[in-house]
């Protein structure tokens, strides 16, 4: 069965440098939500979008952005990166908002150095 | 925070054994999720229950909820070394609400 697909899965960037992360989810399912999870830590919502709009927003940086295309795929742009940014950045998609259960991708990696 | 803790935050088991976990959340919820997380890795779906559900079935997992706590708990029967995993409990407060409110977890060692 299709899963949630995430690119890439390993980032290494500079600090001030920018990173987009890719998320594409499972087909027919119109919600994605990114999440952040640092070391050792339960994973933080950043945003979600429903049916390409923006639908909550978590303690997201006024750095990062997302949106979510036409095609239900999602991005999430990074930029002036900071050391502390490093951390796994999940994407999750659901079929309806969250009546049903959310399925995560893989992650990425992000290592700011 | 609107989600509580997970308790207990570690646990080692005998491979057989059962394991439980217990979540702890604030305010009223739509349904509660419980998800496992290997070291690294992404997050696995294991059982949705809705508020007015009381308790669910999954193959060796059991999940409970009881709305006058505010808690639910997961049980994991003749645990293998397999299970040997992060659990997270994660909440969704309302039909407004977009998100999964996740808790601090549970990490679960199976010692053959």
């Amino acid at each position: 069965a299709a899963g949630v697909i995430q690119s890439p899965r390993h980032l290494i960037k500079e600090k001030r440098e920018t990173a987009t992360l890719k998320c594409y989810p499972i087909p027919r399912h119109d919600t994605v939500y990114w999440y952040q999870q640092g070391p050792g830590q339960d994973p933080q919502f950043l945003i979600s979008f429903y049916e390409k709009m923006q639908s909550d927003k978590g303690s997201i940086p006024d750095r990062f952005s997302a949106q979510q295309f036409s095609d239900y795929h999602s991005e999430l742009n990074m930029s002036s990166l900071e050391l502390g940014d490093s951390a796994l950045y999940f994407c999750a998609s659901s079929r309806g908002q969250l009546n049903t259960e959310a399925f995560f991708g893989q992650g990425t990696r992000l290592t700011v150095v | 925070s609107q989600q509580g803790e997970e308790d207990p935050q570690a646990l080692s088991i005998q491979e057989g054994e059962n394991a439980t976990m217990n979540c702890s959340y604030k305010t009223s919820i739509n349904n509660l999720q419980w998800y496992r997380q290997n070291s690294g890795r992404g997050l696995v779906h294991l059982i949705l229950i809705r508020s007015n559900e009381r308790e669910k079935h999954s193959g060796r997992l059991r999940v409970t909820l009881d709305t006058s706590k505010k808690s639910s708990s997961l049980l994991i029967t003749a645990s293998r070394a397999a299970d040997t995993a992060s659990y997270f409990c994660a909440t969704v407060f309302s039909f407004n609400d977009y998100k999964l409110s996740f808790g601090a977890g549970t990490t679960v060692t199976v010692r053959a």
